[in-house]
């Protein structure tokens, strides 16, 4: 199946700070990628589309000036967390689609102390 | 929106027993079911999937079974092993579109 890399795995980060998650599709192009969150023991909540060469398509909820999205080319979607804070831990998870299926990446554990 | 149920929360068999996991959906239209596995620590991964234009898939000891009369759809793993062991999610879309999930079932296989 298709491969859909997100760096990094694990992050802790102090309140206040900002942090950068990348999602590569390593061999595929996606124009559209998306970023989901996840808390302990439940399902992946969506929180955008991510659009290749235009604006992400936000949730209804999610920040957009917390969340920031980029995707600048059609291998790379980044989500930066901006002014992170404690109830911002969470993992979050990429996804990419090739051919109609949803290829996911390895997530990422956000703790932010 | 679609809304998609998922049960049950919890499973636990023994080694070598069947499990099957339930959904329903709310959208007639959703045409797309995957189910996901997922591990502790790590995204979901597609372990199979199917489309409204049939009622049945098998992939050795995983098949899943589509009702769209009812509009449900079930994960069935055969002689189930401890690596099994796992939260299994079901999903469902309405093509090219994105994919809502159930809750999840938490499957836990004793040797």
């Amino acid at each position: 199946g298709a491969v859909v890399s997100q760096h990094p795995s694990r992050v802790i980060c102090k309140s206040g700070t900002s942090v950068k998650i990348e999602c590569r599709s390593l061999d595929f192009q996606a124009t559209t990628m998306f970023w989901y969150r996840q808390f302990p023991k439940q399902s992946l909540m969506l929180m955008a589309t991510s659009n290749e060469g235009s604006k992400a398509t936000y949730e209804q909820g999610v920040e957009k000036d917390k969340f920031l999205i980029n995707h600048a080319s059609l291998t790379l979607s980044t989500l930066t967390v901006t002014s992170a804070h404690p109830e911002d831990s969470s993992f979050y998870i990429c996804s990419a689609e090739k051919n109609t299926e949803a290829f996911f990446g390895q997530g990422t554990r956000l703790t932010v102390v | 929106g679609e809304n998609v149920e998922q049960h049950p929360s919890t499973l636990s068999v023994q080694e070598g027993d069947s499990a099957v996991i339930k959904c329903t959906y709310s959208d007639s239209a959703s045409n797309y079911f995957p189910w996901y596995k997922q591990e502790l620590g790590k995204g979901p991964q597609l372990i199979i999937d199917i489309r409204s234009n049939v009622g049945e898939k098998k992939d050795q000891r995983i098949a899943v079974t589509l009702n769209k009369t009812a509009k449900h759809f079930s994960l069935h793993i055969t002689e189930t092993q401890p690596e099994d062991s796992a939260v299994y999610f079901c999903a469902a879309s309405i093509a090219d579109s994105t994919l809502t999930f159930g809750k999840g079932t938490m499957l836990l296989v004793s040797p």
